[in-house]
């Protein structure tokens, strides 16, 4: 059965301080990887799409990378903008187009 | 470009009642996706509608039912309300072919 697993459940940052959130995955197939950023009361807003293991993305401050295993969603010198809860979402190659959520890590950022 | 958009934004409903949701796909999409997420988990995969017809479904019971239109907009309905279906209520448009979900900012369904 497809599963995602995030960890941790919750992190507290200073505002600076890199650190990496972590997604663990089992699939019949990856098709895709998906990073997204919830703020509460809010929908899930796309961030990132990885397709293979190596592969790399980048967006300001976000650098999300991809294995065989696992997705590691790195946050470089964060912002108290960038609390939010992270979800690491996999679709799978024989499953159509439907997509499975892990929990998620909840970010704060403290000043 | 307008996203996602969902409609009503807050629902209070009593055990038993009957109740329909929603969703407008952003602009160019053909396939929507509902999602349930209860308070502090990540969303629950509901059931997929393409080309008017459910195509998959999650692990859900035969109460929750849905809706595609030839516009591509849908409609989730939720009969025999239970206590434990309150929740944030998701809806998520994407192209065939397995393009980025874009999700609405969903319906908070409180059962009483």
């Amino acid at each position: 059965e497809d599963q995602v697993t995030q960890s941790p459940e919750a992190l507290r940052l200073q505002e600076g301080e890199s650190s990496s959130l972590n997604c663990s995955y089992t699939v019949s197939g990856l098709r895709g990887l998906f990073w997204y950023r919830q703020d509460p009361g809010k929908g899930p807003e796309f961030l990132f799409t990885l397709y293979s293991a190596g592969e790399e993305k980048e967006k300001e401050r976000l650098k999300a990378t991809l294995t065989k295993k696992e997705s590691f969603l790195h946050i470089t010198a964060p912002k108290p903008e960038d609390s939010a809860t992270y979800l690491c979402a996999v679709q799978a190659a024989t499953s159509y187009d439907k997509v499975i959520f892990g929990p998620g890590t909840s970010l704060s950022v403290i000043p | 470009d307008a996203g996602v958009t969902q409609s009503p934004t807050h629902l209070i409903k009593t055990r038993g009642q009957q109740v329909t949701l929603r969703c407008s796909p952003k602009s160019g999409h053909d396939t929507v996706s509902w999602y349930q997420q209860a308070l502090g988990q990540g969303p629950q995969f509901i059931f997929q509608y393409y080309e008017e017809e459910e195509r998959q479904r999650g692990n859900f019971p035969d109460r929750f039912s849905g809706h595609q239109f030839p516009n591509y907009s849908s409609e989730l309905n939720v009969n025999a309300l239970l206590l434990g279906d309150s929740a944030l209520y998701l809806c998520a448009s994407s192209l065939k072919g397995g393009s980025p979900l874009h999700f609405g900012n969903g319906t908070r369904l409180t059962v009483t």
